[in-house]
């Protein structure tokens, strides 16, 4: 069974400084990845995914994801973050058995704190 | 579009009562779903629709869930009786064909406190 493992869950960053979410997933098949973005009292939004192609994905509002199949893991990073990055952030994984969306297993978030 | 719209954003009730939970999925997608937010378990999905057709309702935590869309535009997530345990937000999102990739477009939640 598929399984996605969010390592922090709070990170704590100061303004204009990089970042990186981890995130490992662990699955017997093929898989497609996503990271979706929950700001406060919101519903979750898409931020980037992977399906196939290049390693190295690039999302909305400057972040970008790589795939690594060897280590199973498809971390988040951004150059420099803003105050308005502070969110949670989920990683998503679903199996590639050619079904349908309602397989999408999320991690538990990790809560990024930006800081000026 | 307005997105998806959840209703009520809070409901705040008692052990034993009934609750429902109302969403409206973005005009003309055909795939809805129904997930579950706590702190120990993180996002769970509960159950989808396909067509206003349930395909896999097995996150459905016990019987005193149910979840119905009698149409396109409309879906409810009752729970009859209500327990503490209950307590969660609960969020609806849709799509438009519910493949695999496709953006799920979530409404902003139902913070429900059982007490």
């Amino acid at each position: 069974a598929q399984s996605v493992t969010q390592l922090d869950s709070q990170v704590p960053v100061f303004e204009e400084a990089p970042v990186e979410l981890r995130c490992n997933y662990s699955s017997s098949v093929s898989v497609y990845l996503f990271w979706y973005v929950q700001y406060p009292n919101q519903g979750l939004q898409l931020l980037l995914k992977y399906l196939s192609g290049s390693t190295l994905v690039k999302g909305i509002n400057g972040f970008e994801a790589e795939f690594n199949k060897s280590q199973t893991s498809f971390h988040l990073r951004k150059p420099s973050v803003h105050i308005s990055d502070t969110a949670e952030y989920f990683c998503a994984v679903t199996e590639d058995y050619g079904g349908s969306q309602g397989n999408l297993i999320f991690g538990k978030g990790t809560k990024l704190s930006v800081k000026p | 579009d307005a997105g998806v719209i959840q209703s009520p954003r809070h409901e705040v009730t008692e052990m034993g009562q009934e609750v429902t939970l109302r969403c409206k999925p973005i005009s003309g997608h055909n795939s809805l779903f129904w997930y579950r937010q706590t702190m120990m378990r993180g996002l769970e999905l509960l159950i989808y629709f396909n067509n206003n057709v349930p395909i896999d309702d097995s996150g459905m935590p016990e019987d005193r869930f149910s979840a119905k869309m009698p149409n396109a535009s409309f879906s409810t997530l009752k729970i009859q009786p209500s327990e503490p345990r209950d307590s969660a937000v609960y969020f609806c999102a849709s799509s438009l064909r519910g493949r695999v990739g496709e953006k799920l477009f979530f409404g902003s939640g139902t913070q429900l406190s059982v007490l």
